[in-house]
C-alpha cells in the first residue's frame, strides 16, 4: 500500500510559482512529511520539512491542511535548475526488518525557458 | 562541514563477483542508510546502521550485507553479482536513527555499479 501519491511528472516555464500536491490519506499522527529533490545521476537533497500548517524556508514553502491528508510543495519563481525530481515522504513503512524509507517515484519537474 | 562521501564512485564488475563500497557520513552523524537506485525500481531502501548495529532492513538478500564502524563510516557489500544489481547506490547519513523518525538524511553522490 502506498503511502505517498503525487504526479508523475510536471512542466512549467521560468520564473513561475510551482505547486506540486502530494495526497498521504493514511498519515498517521507522529509521522511528519519531507520533501526531496533529486537530480540526475545525484543523491536526493533534503528541501523542506513540516507536520502540519505552513513551513517556509529560503528555497520553498510547504503546506499543510488540517486534516493533514495532503501536502502541497510551493517552489518560488523557478528556474531551468529547478529541473528534477521531487519527492514527497511521509513516515517510513515498519514490518518484518524493522522501519523502511519509502521514496516512490517522485514527480518529474521540468522547467522551460 | 564536509557532506557524504563514497568511494568508489565508479565501478564495473563482472557476474558473480563480490564488491564493497564504502561511505563516511557527515562528521557527527551516527547512522547511515544504504540505497539502491534503478530506472525501474526507483529508490529502493537497503539497510540502516546506527551505533555499529543494523537497525532496519529493506527487503534485498541475502546477498546484500554492510557493516559500521565504530567511527560511524560504513561499507556495503554484494556477493555473487548479478547483472540486476547494475544500479547507483546511495547511502544516507542522519544524526540519529533515520527510520521511524523525522531525522532528515543527507545523501552522498552514489556509487555507480555495472555488473556485466
Amino acid at each position: 500500500l502506498a503511502k505517498t501519491t503525487q504526479p508523475i511528472s510536471m512542466d512549467s516555464y521560468e520564473g513561475q510559482e510551482v505547486n506540486i500536491t502530494c495526497s498521504h490519506n493514511n498519515i498517521a499522527t507522529n509521522d511528519y512529511i519531507t520533501w526531496y529533490q533529486q537530480f540526475p545521476s545525484q543523491g536526493p537533497r533534503f528541501i523542506i520539512q513540516g507536520y502540519k500548517t505552513k513551513v517556509t524556508n529560503e528555497v520553498a514553502s510547504l503546506f499543510i491542511p488540517a486534516d493533514r491528508k495532503s501536502s502541497t510543495l510551493s517552489l518560488p519563481r523557478v528556474s531551468l535548475s529547478d529541473t528534477a525530481v521531487y519527492y514527497c515522504l511521509v513516515g517510513d513503512i515498519y514490518d518484518t526488518g524493522g522501519f523502511k524509507t519509502i521514496f516512490g517515484a517522485g514527480t518529474r519537474l521540468f522547467v522551460k525557458a | 562541514k564536509a557532506g557524504v562521501t563514497q568511494t568508489p564512485r565508479y565501478l564495473i564488475k563482472t557476474r558473480g563477483q563480490q564488491v564493497t563500497l564504502s561511505c563516511s557520513p557527515i562528521s557527527g552523524h551516527r547512522s547511515v542508510s544504504w540505497y539502491q537506485q534503478t530506472p525501474g525500481q526507483g529508490l529502493q531502501f537497503l539497510f540502516e546502521y546506527f551505533s555499529e548495529t543494523q537497525r532496519n532492513k529493506g527487503n534485498f538478500p541475502g546477498r546484500f550485507s554492510g557493516r559500521q564502524f565504530s567511527n560511524s563510516r560504513s561499507e556495503m557489500n554484494v556477493s555473487t553479482l548479478e547483472l540486476g544489481d547494475s544500479a547507483l547506490y546511495l547511502c544516507a547519513s542522519s544524526l540519529g536513527l533515520a527510520g521511524g523518525s523525522s531525522y532528515e538524511q543527507y545523501f552522498g553522490p552514489g556509487t555507480r555499479l555495472t555488473v556485466t
